[in-house]
């Protein structure tokens, strides 16, 4: 079955960086969009940035444009978040999903997330 | 497109009729919507896309309807696992956008 499972997460300081990884089994990788959303603590779900198959395609939300980017390796079924020069705001668990092989930009798996903590 | 759904929380009995609104600030075209369900502690689930679709293995006490600007989410007759939060997304818009969720509760 499908399977998606992150990690990376952790406490880190406003200003620092981190790096997320999300690992896919259960399914044929190659052929599907991926996405990162994210949902602060006692809030709802924020998208966060997808990625093509190819990696030819990547659409970030403005609230990620220009402090993340989404990698991709199809070689290890993984996609990875950079996050770089982050704030209090980005406080948050981070889900891994998997795009709709039809339609892309919603949603039918997902992982069980990995919490992200900025904090000074 | 900025998804409202009202109301924020819905409190009711197993049994009862639920019905969760989602409004569009603007139309979203070929009623490119779904609904998830998140139970707490748990990651969302897909229930519905295109606005009235089930996804596979969805009961069918659960259905979505509407079209332009205004969706619903009904779930005929609640069962004890459907109380839960429950979020509308567009995907018409390449910004894709969630609603502010709907609270299920126990009456």
């Amino acid at each position: 079955q499908v399977q998606l499972v992150e990690s990376g997460g952790g406490l880190v300081k406003p200003g620092g960086s981190l790096r997320l990884s999300c690992e896919a089994s259960g399914f044929n990788f190659n052929d599907f969009y991926m996405a990162w959303i994210r949902q602060a603590p006692g809030k709802g779900l924020e998208f966060v940035v997808y990625i093509s198959p190819n990696s030819g395609h990547r659409n970030y939300a403005e609230s990620a444009r220009g402090r993340f980017s989404i990698i991709r390796d199809n070689a290890k079924n993984s996609i990875y978040l950079q996050m770089n020069r982050l704030t209090v705001e980005d406080t948050a668990v981070y889900y891994c999903a998997r795009g709709d092989q039809s339609w892309s930009e919603f949603f039918d798996s997902w992982g069980q997330g990995t919490l992200v903590s900025v904090s000074t | 497109i900025v998804l409202t759904q009202s109301p924020g929380t819905l409190s009711l009995s197993p049994g009862e009729r639920a019905t969760l609104s989602c409004r569009a600030s603007q139309t979203v075209n070929n009623n490119y919507l779904v609904w998830y369900q998140q139970r707490p502690g748990q990651a969302p689930r897909l229930l519905i896309y295109g606005a009235s679709t089930r996804v596979t293995g969805i009961p069918d006490r659960f259905s979505g309807a509407g079209s332009g600007t205004d969706f619903t989410l009904t779930i005929s007759r609640l069962e004890p696992e459907d109380f839960a939060e429950y979020y509308c997304q567009q995907y018409a818009s390449s910004q894709l956008t969630f609603g502010g969720g709907t609270k299920v509760e126990i009456k």
